[in-house]
């Protein structure tokens, strides 16, 4: 596709619950990444994919989340047993290399209510 | 505590008239700095970005400047126009960052009225 895509637009769950949120990249971007945005707060970095290496999931909040990234491409990040705090904006960034290096390209975002 | 500090959290402005938003990191040993725009319900779109060794760059009527031994950076924007209602978010990288650990700042939200 032209950007990267993100979906759903917006989700609304109900504590306790799972969720999966998807990202698509601009193809043949390498670099994925995952962000989330709290309101009034800076963008607070997720998990990060780079070709075929091991991700770096350092930015996990806790064990409840977790990512994936088949086939170098698609990419779903879930959300287990989601609690309030989880309510967020979370972006999805794709580069066609290491961010530090280029550009990086963000999709609109998923904005989760957990209620 | 967050290594990028911008300033001010939000300023409302008459089209027409310019403005300057503010950003000071303590991000080290520095690599690059970038300003985003982000509309709301969008994600960030990249305005400029500086390396160590530049001192100013512009984009349309976006101008932002660099000091890198105050480690300070400004984003100037002429002649506002009601499309510039939105974040504009400065974002600071280091040499020693792993790949996408990228440091945000929480966002100037401009605001920009007939």
């Amino acid at each position: 596709g032209a950007g990267v895509s993100q979906s759903p637009s917006n989700k609304v769950t109900e504590k306790g619950k799972d969720v999966e949120l998807r990202c698509d990249p601009i193809s043949g971007h390498t670099a994925l990444y995952w962000y989330r945005q709290s309101l009034g707060q800076g963008l607070e970095f997720l998990i990060y994919f780079q070709g075929n290496s091991a991700p770096d999931k350092s930015g996990l909040p806790s064990d409840r989340f977790s990512a994936e990234r088949t086939g170098g491409s698609v990419s779903t990040l879930t959300i287990q047993r989601t609690q309030q705090e989880d309510s967020a904006v979370y972006l999805c960034a794709s580069s066609l290399f290491g961010i530090r290096g280029t550009e990086a390209f963000f999709g609109q975002g998923t904005r989760l209510t957990v209620v | 505590k967050n290594q990028v500090e911008q300033s001010p959290q939000s300023l409302i402005i008459l089209e027409g008239k310019n403005c300057t938003l503010q950003c000071n990191y303590t991000v080290s040993p520095f690599s690059n700095l970038r300003w985003y725009k982000q509309d709301t319900g969008r994600g960030p779109v990249s305005l400029t970005i500086m390396t160590f060794s530049e001192n100013t760059k512009s984009n349309g009527r976006y101008t932002a400047t660099l000091d890198a031994d105050t480690k300070q950076s400004s984003l100037h924007i002429t002649a506002s126009q009601l499309s510039d209602s939105a974040s504009y978010i400065c974002v600071v990288s280091a040499w020693t960052d792993s790949w996408g650990k990228l440091q945000f700042g929480a966002g100037t939200q401009v605001v920009v009225t007939p």
